[in-house]
């Protein structure tokens, strides 16, 4: 299987936890992307990368998120201090730069009890 | 702000019709604009997109029509199948910035 891949599927995590997500785009994309999707909304941007370069972020991203992309490969996205506002799907997506065409992965459901 | 929103929440078809899911977006500094299908459990699959500089774009099945004037998007399914049923989200995006604005999605129930 060659599209995006996000770990974990489901995280359950207690507030005030810190979690870490996991992307990998397909292999070949240099931008990468990160959203998060509440239940009958649409996917909300949180930030994306060119390579390894953090280059847009929302004002959705507060402090307690931060995202790396170290490499210019995988990403990833962490929260620390978990609120139970934080509960969402968070989505991955990867494109390349030929074309603006964004590949989503299946997403993280996180659960903040 | 930006915002891009659907005018039904739910749409129910039967099999075999054709279906529109319509769309009204607010910038009109938008320059891309994309149909995504979400199901359930599931990231969006891209379903067809068009430039800002074209008013219809055909694919397999589906078509997807642009009116810049009055800033509505819409996707056609011809032939409409169970497997069909989905909720449907518009996404627009300027050239400038690459991130996709989502708007709220329609469901799409195909009855056999």
């Amino acid at each position: 299987d060659t599209g995006v891949s996000q770990d974990p599927r489901h995280k359950i995590t207690k507030r005030g936890q810190n979690v870490t997500f996991r992307c990998d785009p397909i292999s070949e994309h240099n931008r990468l992307y990160w959203y998060r999707q509440t239940l009958g909304q649409g996917p909300e941007f949180l930030t994306y990368f060119q390579n390894e370069a953090q280059l847009e972020k929302s004002r959705l991203l507060s402090d307690r998120f931060s995202a790396e992309r170290p490499k210019g490969s995988f990403s990833t996205l962490e929260i620390q201090r978990t609120e139970q506002g934080d509960s969402a799907m968070y989505l991955c997506a990867s494109s390349s730069t030929i074309n603006y065409e964004q590949y989503f992965g299946p997403g993280t459901r996180l659960t903040v009890t | 702000g930006e915002s891009v929103g659907l005018h039904l929440p739910t749409l129910s078809v039967q099999e075999g019709d054709n279906s529109i899911i319509n769309c009204a977006y607010s910038n009109s500094a938008s320059d891309y604009f994309i149909w995504y299908k979400q199901e359930s459990g599931k990231g969006p699959q891209f379903i067809i997109d068009i430039r800002s500089n074209m008013d219809k774009r055909q694919g397999q099945r589906v078509t997807v029509l642009l009116n810049k004037t009055v800033k509505h998007l819409s996707l056609q399914i011809a032939a409409t199948q169970p497997g069909d049923s989905a909720v449907y989200f518009c996404a627009e995006m300027m050239d400038s910035s690459y991130k996709l604005i989502f708007g709220s999605g329609t469901r799409l129930l195909v009855r056999p």
